[in-house]
Formats: structure tokens, sequence, C-alpha cells
């Protein structure tokens, strides 16, 4: 079974302040998806990564692909209230077709 | 109006009881899961089905059971519900040309057994 384990677990920051969460494994995987869900919803997708080393934007936050594929952070920027909820990570074993998720990180971010 | 939708959101029942969820999709896609949410485990696959004559045990099925009733809709029953059942339950979606099985999820179903 592979394990994706997201740290922190819980992260409570002031706005404007930048941030990082993990999500790490001892399996490769051939893609890389975060989420992030918000009370009373499910998760929505922000990005995909695939390639080991590969950095992706969207807008303040920044996403990268571990060199071996084994691992994921996500950075924000001048972090804002909006940014609030529980961010997920999910990986992907190409030909299989199931996504293993991690445990998640549930961030807050202090007007 | 949201592309998948689950009934009921909000469920209240005893041990013993017979529950089903029901997930309803209108994205066309082939692809349907069943995952659980648990504080600080993140979400576990339950059963997932590729069509409509497709049904797969994900890494929790025991003490569930789904059907695939149409290619857009996919539901999710307890048989005889256990108070270690409650959690959010939540169905997702995924289309067959997603390269790699990006998924689209429902509000999500709160279920208390008691």
């Amino acid at each position: 079974t592979q394990l994706l384990e997201q740290s922190p677990q819980f992260l409570s920051i002031q706005e404007g302040e930048n941030l990082t969460v993990y999500c790490n494994s001892s399996s490769v995987f051939s893609s890389l998806q975060w989420y992030r869900q918000e009370p009373g919803e499910g998760p929505v997708l922000l990005v995909t990564v695939v390639t080991g080393g590969e950095v992706k934007k969207l807008k303040r936050l920044t996403f990268q692909f571990g060199d071996a594929r084994k691992d994921s952070s996500l950075h924000i920027t001048a972090a804002q209230p909006g940014d609030t909820g529980l961010y997920l990570c999910a990986g992907g074993l190409g030909g299989n077709e199931k996504l293993t998720f991690g445990t998640g990180t549930r961030l807050t971010i202090i007007p | 109006d949201a592309d998948v939708t689950q009934t009921p959101r909000n469920r209240i029942t005893k041990t013993g009881k017979r529950i089903m969820l029901e997930c309803s999709q209108t994205k066309g896609h082939d692809r349907m899961y069943w995952y659980r949410q648990d504080p600080g485990l993140g979400l576990r696959l339950i059963y997932y089905s590729f069509d409509v004559k497709d049904i797969n045990k994900g890494e929790i099925s025991d003490g569930y059971s789904v059907s695939r009733q149409a290619q857009a809709k996919f539901s999710l029953s307890l048989e005889s519900a256990i108070p270690n059942q409650t959690a959010l339950y939540f169905c997702a979606t995924s289309g067959r040309g997603a390269l790699y099985n990006e998924q689209f999820f429902g509000p999500g179903t709160r279920l208390t057994v008691l």
C-alpha cells in the first residue's frame, strides 16, 4: 500500500505571511495532484505535476514535484484568508487508475 | 447546476439500519468513485467503477456495497450500519480521457451512525 504523509497536519498563520506544506512518500508516483477542500464541499483540483523536478505556479501558489517523484511541496506567498482550507495531495501510478490521497494539511489564515 | 450531486447531504441513523447514499453526475464521465473521509486519515477509496458493468473494491470495502445503475448514477449502501462508519462520504468522477485520473468531487454526505 502506497502512503502519502502530509506535514504539517495543521498550520495557522497571519495574513501576508509565506508558508510551505509538504507531501512525502517512500513510493514513486507517475503523477502528483493537489486539491483544496473548503468546509461543506468536496475537494477541488488545483494542479497536476508529472515530471521529476517540475514546478508549476498558480498565482501565489507554487507546486513542486521532487526529482525522484516521491515528494511534493506547495508554497503560498502572501497568504490570504481565502487560502484557508484543507490541502490534499494525491499520487497516481500511471497504469493503475486509482489515486492515493495524503492525510491532508488544514490551513487557517488569520486576517 | 452542480456537475456531481450527492443525496442526502446529511443523515443520522441507528446501528443496524440499512442506508443508501446516492451520487449523480452530468459530466458524462465513465469512471465513478466512492471515498470516505475521516479526520487525519485523508480520503480512502471504498469502491470504484469504470463503466456500468464494472465494479471494483477499494482499500476499505468491507461493510459496504455499490450499484452502478447507469453511467450517471453510482450508489453506496451500508447494509447494516455501525458507529465506526460515521464519516464524510464523497463521490467522485473522472473522464476516460483524463491523462492522470484527475477527479471531480461531489459536495459530500455527512453520515452519523448512533
